[in-house]
């Protein structure tokens, strides 16, 4: 079955550290971008970070520049995501999903998605 | 680029033709995808590239338009798609719309 499975969320304190994992199966992983999307309670979507298939090309959300590192590990068929300097506004639904980007160029998009793993941050 | 959509939210009944719009704050070509968000569960692809289908998608969904304006439409509201819809611009940096609820009346 082709399927995202994120691990890791849980309650951590302000300035603490959480590391989420993605298990990905069903399809040759390390063909396809892979990215990280958040949702605040009761919010809209946020993109986080995307990760290029040899996981050398990363683009972070400006929010989380220099505190949350993306990385994969394309023989283990998983996506990582490594939260430092936690803040309450980081608290959400984090989601793993995958990115497509379809001959002829019109964009990508994220065609997969995990359930999501939720990360509460508070004291 | 901004993303808006209109309206926030609607409500609406079974069989009913809704149309939803996001806006961008200058030209995205087509780039524009739409997904699709019961409560509770992850979001889910609609659209891509402003009007193509995504397989496995209901026919009963379509988008149109290109550069500023886009549109999401169902011809026939179901009961399963009382969700709220999410655009999302791929032209630059990334960014989701801020979504519309669809509800029942």
């Amino acid at each position: 079955e082709v399927q995202l499975v994120e691990s890791g969320g849980g309650l951590v304190q302000p300035g603490g550290s959480l590391r989420l994992s993605c298990a990905a199966s069903g399809f040759t992983f390390n063909s396809y971008w892979m990215g990280w999307v958040r949702q605040a309670p009761g919010k809209g979507l946020e993109g986080v970070a995307n990760i290029r298939q040899d996981g050398n090309q990363i683009y972070y959300v400006d929010s989380v520049k220099g505190r949350f590192t993306m990385s994969r590990d394309n023989a283990r068929n998983s996506l990582y995501l490594q939260m430092n300097s936690l803040r309450a506004e980081d608290t959400a639904i984090y989601y793993c999903a995958r990115l497509v980007v379809p001959p002829p160029i019109v964009g990508w998009f994220f065609d997969l998605w995990g359930r999501g793993t939720l990360v509460t941050v508070s004291s | 680029i901004q993303m808006t959509q209109s309206p926030s939210s609607l409500s609406a009944s079974v069989g009913d033709r809704v149309t939803i719009t996001c806006r961008a704050s200058e030209s995205i070509s087509n780039y524009l995808n739409w997904y699709q968000q019961i409560p509770g569960k992850a979001p889910n692809l609609l659209i891509y590239g402003a009007s193509s289908l995504q397989s496995g998608v209901p026919a009963r969904f379509s988008g149109a338009g290109w550069g500023t304006d886009f549109t999401l439409t169902i011809s026939s509201l179901q009961p399963e798609d009382f969700a709220t819809y999410y655009c999302q611009q791929t032209y630059r940096t990334p960014l989701f719309g801020p979504g519309t609820k669809v509800d029942i009346k």
